[in-house]
């Protein structure tokens, strides 16, 4: 299956800071990335969708001047969580979408605000 | 808006066959998908099926879809104690809607 990176698996910052979260598709072109979340116990929910060099589209309910999302290259995308809160702590997924029928995630990065 | 129900708990006695049931309601939907999750980790695609496909195998796992019904099953043959994970049903038609997920729990 296709390779992908993200960075860092785990994180624990301080309330009111700002996390940078990087997904890397290593072995493939993404022309798409999705980003879900997910809170305990719960299923992963998309947050928004970014094509290279566009702005990111995202679902409703998620903020996007507080989820930072760059998508920069065809390689890589970045969310950042700016002035996270604990109620922002959960664990985030890229899938980086190749256009294939396969869907591949990154291992995810868990993040605690405290 | 697009809808996929799972059960959330399933105990199975290992070496017998675990079923784990999904309902969609997106009749749009091309793809769907079968993830394996284990505490901490990521998600790891085990297999997926198109929506024109009744029925796909691979090795212990075998996916049964009823398009009529909209009802996606996985049954996993013998199952083991590595099996244990939260099983999360997919369906994609642009993008990728999952279930809650069903915690498969192996009893000895």
């Amino acid at each position: 299956g296709a390779v992908v990176s993200q960075h860092p698996s785990w994180v624990i910052c301080k309330s009111g800071t700002s996390v940078k979260i990087e997904c890397r598709s290593l072995d493939f072109q993404a022309t798409t990335m999705f980003w879900y979340r997910q809170f305990p116990k719960q299923s992963l929910m998309l947050m928004a969708t970014s094509n290279e060099g566009s702005k990111a589209t995202y679902e409703q309910g998620v903020e996007k001047d507080k989820f930072l999302i760059n998508h920069a290259s065809l390689t890589l995308s970045t969310l950042t969580v700016t002035s996270a809160h604990p109620e922002d702590s959960s664990f985030y997924i890229c899938r980086p979408d190749r256009g294939g029928t396969e869907a591949f995630f990154g291992q995810g990065t868990r993040l605690t605000v405290v | 808006g697009e809808d996929v129900e799972q059960s959330l708990f399933l105990s199975v006695r290992e070496g017998d066959s675990s079923v784990i049931n999904c309902t969609y309601t997106d009749s749009s939907s091309t793809y769907l998908y079968w993830y394996k999750q284990e505490p901490g980790a990521g998600l790891q695609l085990l297999t997926y099926i198109f929506s024109n496909m009744d029925m796909k195998q691979d090795q212990r796992l075998t996916v049964l879809l009823n398009k009529k019904d909209k009802h996606l099953s996985l049954r996993i043959a013998d199952t083991q104690t590595g099996d244990s994970a939260i099983y999360f049903c997919a369906e994609r038609d642009d993008k990728i809607i999952f279930g809650k997920g069903t915690r498969l729990h192996i009893l000895p």
